[in-house]
């Protein structure tokens, strides 16, 4: 079965860039959507299709994809993006939805 | 605005089998566009996408769990369910049903969710 593998934690200081990244078999051929889950919350889709932002998430929050890898990336860090990321693609082959194991942000 | 709402017992014995209700309000869910989902997460751990349902009861199921899982549809009622059965301590956890947004022959990304209901697996 399809497999995303996520660093378990990402620190960065605060106001700089983090980078959390998912990778995949032919990852680049999938379409890669990322969660936030802030403790004790449910998740919430900050990009999907790789690189694009639902209306109410920060210009701060971007997606990109490189052969096998997927990234999120976190610019001018704040203590509220403290929180699990998920990336997640669905698999076309077996109409599966597949998880990354999750990646915990730290805000230094 | 879209809405959904999980609903279930909060605690099951081991051997039993689970069942969990998502009430969808604000939208259909005999639309075209979506299938509707059930995820879990284990205290501390990860999501665990469970299964997809259309609203015509086209099913997709995890392979871990496929053969203890069944959903199912009420488009009346506006719900989704499932059932798990043979639960043991390992299925405790938050339950989470979502809306997956798609556009055939693809499918994308949970765009709605519930705020989950917690299931623990005890005697």
């Amino acid at each position: 079965s399809y497999e995303l593998t996520q660093p378990l934690s990402v620190s960065v200081a605060l106001g700089q860039t983090a980078g959390i990244n998912c990778g995949g078999n032919n990852v680049g051929s999938k379409s890669v959507h990322w969660y936030q889950q802030k403790s004790g919350q449910a998740p919430v889709v900050v990009i999907y299709r790789d690189s694009n932002r639902p209306s109410g998430i920060p210009e701060r929050f971007s997606g990109s994809k490189s052969g096998n890898t997927a990234t999120l990336t976190i610019s001018r860090a704040q203590a509220g993006d403290e929180a699990d990321y998920y990336c997640q693609v669905w698999d076309s082959s077996t109409g599966h939805v597949v998880f990354g194991g999750g990646t915990k942000l730290t805000v230094l | 605005q879209l809405q959904l709402q999980e609903s279930g017992p909060g605690l099951v014995k081991p051997s039993e089998t689970l069942s969990l209700t998502c009430t969808v309000s604000g939208g259909s869910i005999s639309s075209s566009s979506y299938y509707w989902g059930w995820i879990r997460q284990p205290p501390g751990q990860g999501l665990e996408w469970i299964g997809s349902i259309y609203y015509t009861g086209v099913t997709y199921y995890n392979p871990s769990l496929k053969s203890r899982v069944t959903m199912s549809v009420d488009t009346s009622k506006n719900q989704f369910s499932l059932k798990l059965t043979s639960v043991t301590a390992a299925d405790t956890a938050v339950y989470y049903c979502a809306r997956l947004y798609c556009t055939n022959p693809n499918c994308f990304q949970f765009d709605y969710w519930g705020q989950g209901t917690l299931l623990t697996v005890s005697s």
